[in-house]
Order: C-alpha cells, then structure tokens, then sequence
C-alpha cells in the first residue's frame, strides 16, 4: 500500500472549513484513499473514501487531485466536537482478503472557539 | 444496536501474567482485527481473521495469541512473551468479498497497564 505523509497538526476556529491535505504520490491504479479519525481515547471511526472523483457525505468532502498523488478532507463548518486524530489511508479495497488499514500518525486537528 | 463492544474499557495485570481482551460483534461482520496503539502513534495490526477457525498474523503479532471459534467473537490473549504489553488496544470488524463493503468499524478500545 502507498505511503501518505500528513500535517502534524492543524488549527482551525469554530464554524469555519477545516481542509486537511494528505499527500500520497506512490498511489496506483487501485488504491482508494480513505480517511479516518479518532477522537481521544476512542476507536478510529470512519469519514469517508475515494478512488478518482470527488466525494461527498454527510460528516465531509474528499476532493482527489487529477493525478491522484494527493487529497484534501473538508469539514465544512468545523466544530469541537471535530477536534481529533484525522488519518489519512491509501489502499487496495477489497481485494478478497481482510481489508489491512495501516495507520500512520495523522494529523492533530484542534478546533477552537 | 449493532457494534462492537470490548471489555474491560481499563485493565490492570501484573508482570509475568497472560490476559485475554475480549472482543465481541453483532454485524455479522465476517472479517476482525486487533489493533495496538501506543501513545502518540498511530495503530499496528496484531492479527486479524477472515472467517471462522482462520486467522493470520498481522505486523508485530509475537506475543500475542487469538481465537476465532464463533464468528461474533475474537479474543486476544497478550502473553507473558509480550516485552511491552502496555498499551491501547482495539478490535475492528468489516465484511468482505467481491463487492462487499470493507469499511472497518471499531470498538471504544482496551487500555491494558502491566505493572
């Protein structure tokens, strides 16, 4: 699997749009980018993936660059409950075996009044 | 409600001594995983299992031991072996096959301290 590097950390004030880049300039053809995060002392919750297009969901927006060697999580009016551990993760989807994520150290968003 | 519970949330063993986390899913999830998490790092796979009575060795499995008897349950025994069994702990759960969903969803964790 493609390695990402993200921001140690990030501040964003409440209310506002918190954009979180991921780079990940190895991905292949069939890797998806996802994302995760995790609130303190809690597991990993999942927010949202993406192969090529750009994704929306409730919790957020992926927007994938055209050559797919990086990406940005948008929250779109951050609030305090958003502040976590945002992971981002580049993987072959189901590929007929168990789904392996690797984590790497992510990146801390603080959101703040 | 569908998830996934782990207990104890907190666990206090002594040195020298085996512990089992347990580890429990009712979404009918076929595969599960167990997660370490030490403070200020990301998780590392310890094993994960696609389906019943099967079971593979994830990243830094040594140490470390499973089960996987039923399919809504995966215990993980941290062993004597373990050098430094201090730490987060957190069992996940997805389907899988062609076409399945894999997303993994994960329970609120175990914080075992070995002292």
């Amino acid at each position: 699997d493609a390695k990402t590097t993200q921001p140690t950390s990030m501040d964003c004030a409440e209310g506002r749009a918190a954009n979180l880049p991921c780079n990940h300039s190895t991905i292949s053809g069939n890797e998806y980018v996802y994302w995760y995060r995790q609130i303190h002392s809690q597991g990993p919750q999942y927010i949202i993936h993406g192969l090529k297009n750009n994704e929306t969901n409730e919790m957020a927006s992926l927007i994938i660059t055209e050559d797919r060697k990086s990406s940005t999580l948008i929250l779109p009016h951050a609030t305090l409950r958003d502040t976590a551990v945002y992971y981002c993760i580049v993987r072959s989807r189901n590929t007929g075996t168990a789904s392996k994520l690797t984590f790497g150290t992510g990146t801390r968003l603080q959101v703040t009044l | 409600d569908g998830g996934i519970t782990q207990s104890p949330k907190y666990l206090f063993r002594k040195e020298g001594q085996n512990v089992t986390l347990s580890c429990e899913q009712n979404l009918n999830h076929d595969a599960m995983y167990w997660y370490r998490q030490d403070p200020g790092q990301g998780l590392r796979l310890i094993y994960y299992s696609q389906i019943v009575n099967d079971f593979q060795k994830g990243d830094i499995a040594e140490g470390y031991s499973v089960s996987r008897e039923k399919k809504e349950s995966f215990p993980l025994t941290v062993t004597s072996a373990q050098k430094n069994p201090t730490a987060f702990y957190l069992c996940a759960s997805s389907m899988w096959g062609t076409g399945g969903l894999d997303e993994q969803f994960f329970g609120p964790g175990t914080r075992l301290t070995v002292l």
